[in-house]
């Protein structure tokens, strides 16, 4: 079966400190895992994804994520938190469909 | 929104009424998908279509259906509405139906069911 989980439905941060937002996965096969974001009122943006290259993978706005296979994670890492990161993040398992995380609120508090 | 439009923007319809959601794209994108969002469950795929005329089912289909006439543009209907699809509904166009390429998502419509 295939699933992905993310740990937290909510998470806040101050501005300036860092961001962790966590996602494990069940698959089969070797995944494919994106992080989408979704600002208020907006459509998704793909944020970053890994497809069996390089397993520390860098996105837009200063975000990373990890694939560790031991621990069947992709966690999403930021050093330092903006103000305009706050949003809902989706981290999305794909093998033959595409399955979505139940989203991950990011609140900055200034 | 990678050159995607959804109309209506939102919708607020009676139980037992027909509704139809409008996706268009100008990306020439052969994959369009509709997708709802609901709290504490992501986005869940309801139908898919691979090409004009041909479309699939997906995750949470029941009640749902779709057509393709033309590549640019996907509806999705519901024949009755029932207040379990007060949702937000979004749209998302692909290239290419691998494990490798993104999915670019339209802004939503916002459908309430009273």
């Amino acid at each position: 079966a295939q699933s992905v989980t993310q740990l937290d439905s909510h998470v806040s941060v101050s501005e300036g400190t860092p961001v962790l937002l966590r996602c494990n996965y069940s698959s089969s096969y070797s995944p494919s895992l994106f992080w989408y974001v979704q600002h208020p009122n907006k459509g998704l943006q793909l944020l970053l994804k890994y497809t069996s290259a390089a397993t520390l993978v860098k996105g837009i706005n200063g975000f990373e994520a990890e694939f560790k296979k031991s621990e069947t994670s992709f966690h999403l890492t930021k050093p330092s938190a903006h103000m305009s990161d706050a949003a809902e993040y989706f981290c999305v398992l794909i093998n033959n469909d595409m399955r979505f995380g139940a989203g991950t609120r990011l609140t900055v508090k200034p | 929104d990678a050159g995607i439009t959804q109309s209506p923007r939102h919708k607020v319809t009676e139980t037992g009424t027909p509704v139809t959601l409008r996706c268009h794209q100008t990306e020439n994108h052969r994959y369009m998908y509709w997708y709802r969002q609901d709290p504490g469950h992501g986005l869940r795929l309801i139908h898919y279509s691979y090409g004009v005329k041909d479309t699939d089912k997906g995750e949470v289909s029941d009640g749902y259906s779709v057509s393709r006439s033309k590549t640019e543009d996907f509806l999705l209907t519901l024949e009755s509405a029932t207040s379990s699809q007060t949702s937000v509904y979004f749209c998302a166009i692909s290239n290419w139906d691998n494990s490798y390429n993104e999915q670019f998502f339209g802004p939503g419509t916002r459908l309430t069911v009273l």
